[in-house]
Parts: structure tokens; C-alpha cells; sequence
């Protein structure tokens, strides 16, 4: 059973500290998604990759996020400094694009809290 | 910024009975999709229509689509407990990228 996988389920961190989280997508997948979801604002694009080259980050604040894919099987999501405002859960999910359209699997999330 | 607006924001039914979620959105789309989130996990994808297609049926799930009023519809039919979570409707445009409604609350009490 094929499954998006996310590391850590849980982060509880101090403001100003880094703070990396982890995807991996589904085997064969080519397209990877961040999406933040918070009370306020509900599920956010943040940014997402196809075949590891990033298609579109203008949902991610530049200065303190970075998103990256070292290969095909990670993703990473970083946030240097991290502020209480980035309090959220992080969904990583992953797809593969066909004529009719693409259905993404979400993983179970990263749950941060930055104090 | 999120495309669709989804009513009501939250519905509560008996089982047994069927349980209606509206979407709209703004723009021209590709497809949209349902997804359906239980408390604290990640979003599970349901059923997607084309713009080409009108209603679509898997299982107990039907959905409608008229893209003239930009608007969706999903229907559960003989709701269980088990269908209690969020419900997100979401449209895709030209580029593959996903935009998320607000959500329906729907809460199944035996």
C-alpha cells in the first residue's frame, strides 16, 4: 500500500530556531506538493516540483522558507527562523499527472509549533 | 488565496440519512475534485469531475457540477458515523495545481 510518508509528525520548537521537515513521495510519483493548513487561512500551495525542478514557490514566503528535492525520493521543507506565526500543519503530497488530471495523496503531516 | 467557498461550513445529520455540500468557485477550471479529511490526518481524495462532465457516482458519493454557476455539489447517501470529517472541495485550473475550498464539518451522530 503505497503511501506519501512525513517526518517528524510532530515538532514543537523555540522561535528562531530552523526547522527541517521531510516527504517522501510515492514511488513514481513526478509532482510533489507543500500545503500549510491553519484555523485561519485553511490549506495553502505553498510550492511544488515536477520531475524535482520547482514549478511554482509563490505561495512560500522567500525569505525564511526553502523547499527543495535532493532526489526523487525527498522533499524538504525548511523555515529559517522560524516565528509562532508558522505554527501550522504541513502537508507534503504527491501525484502523477494524466490527461483526465491529476489526484494527489497527502501524507499524514508535520504538526509545528514554533513558541 | 483559496478559490472555493464551500456551504455550509458545517452540517450535522443522523445516520441514515443523505448529506449535502455546495462548492462554488471563481475561475475556469480543468476539474474538480472532493477530498474528505478526518480529524488530525492528511486529506484522502475522493471522486473527480471533468469540466466536460456534469455528475459523477463511487459508492455512496454523487457529485454535480454545472461550471455555468461555478458551483459543485456532493451528496452522501445513507450517512455513517464513519463519514464524520472535513470536506474539501478542490478545483484545478491550467497547471496541475490544486486550490482548496474552506471546508464543510460533517459530523454523523448514531
Amino acid at each position: 500500500d503505497a503511501r506519501v510518508t512525513q517526518t517528524p509528525r510532530h515538532k514543537v520548537t523555540e522561535m528562531g530556531q530552523e526547522v527541517t521537515m521531510r516527504c517522501q513521495p510515492i514511488l513514481g510519483h513526478n509532482t510533489v506538493f507543500w500545503y500549510r493548513q491553519t484555523m485561519m487561512q485553511g490549506l495553502e500551495l505553498l510550492a511544488y516540483f515536477r520531475n524535482r525542478a520547482p514549478l511554482d514557490d509563490s505561495g512560500m514566503p522567500k525569505d525564511r522558507f526553502s523547499a527543495e528535492m535532493p532526489d526523487a525520493t525527498l522533499a524538504t521543507l525548511k523555515i529559517q527562523p522560524s516565528e509562532p506565526r508558522d505554527s501550522a500543519v504541513y502537508f507534503c503530497a504527491s501525484g502523477l499527472p494524466t490527461p483526465g488530471g491529476e489526484t494527489q495523496y497527502f501524507g499524514p503531516g508535520t504538526r509545528l509549533l514554533v513558541l | 488565496s483559496q478559490q472555493g467557498e464551500e456551504d455550509p461550513q458545517a452540517l450535522s445529520i443522523q445516520e441514515g440519512e443523505n448529506a449535502t455540500m455546495n462548492c462554488s468557485y471563481k475561475t475556469s477550471i480543468n476539474n474538480l475534485q472532493w477530498y474528505r479529511q478526518n480529524s488530525g490526518r492528511g486529506l484522502v481524495h475522493l471522486i473527480l469531475i471533468r469540466s466536460n462532465e456534469r455528475e459523477k457516482h463511487s459508492g455512496r458519493l454523487r457529485v454535480t457540477l454545472d461550471t455555468s454557476k461555478k458551483s459543485s455539489s456532493l451528496l452522501i447517501t445513507a450517512s455513517r458515523a464513519a463519514d464524520t470529517a472535513s470536506y474539501f472541495c478542490a478545483t484545478m485550473g491550467g497547471g496541475n495545481k490544486l486550490t482548496f475550498g474552506t471546508g464543510t464539518q460533517l459530523k454523523v451522530e448514531l
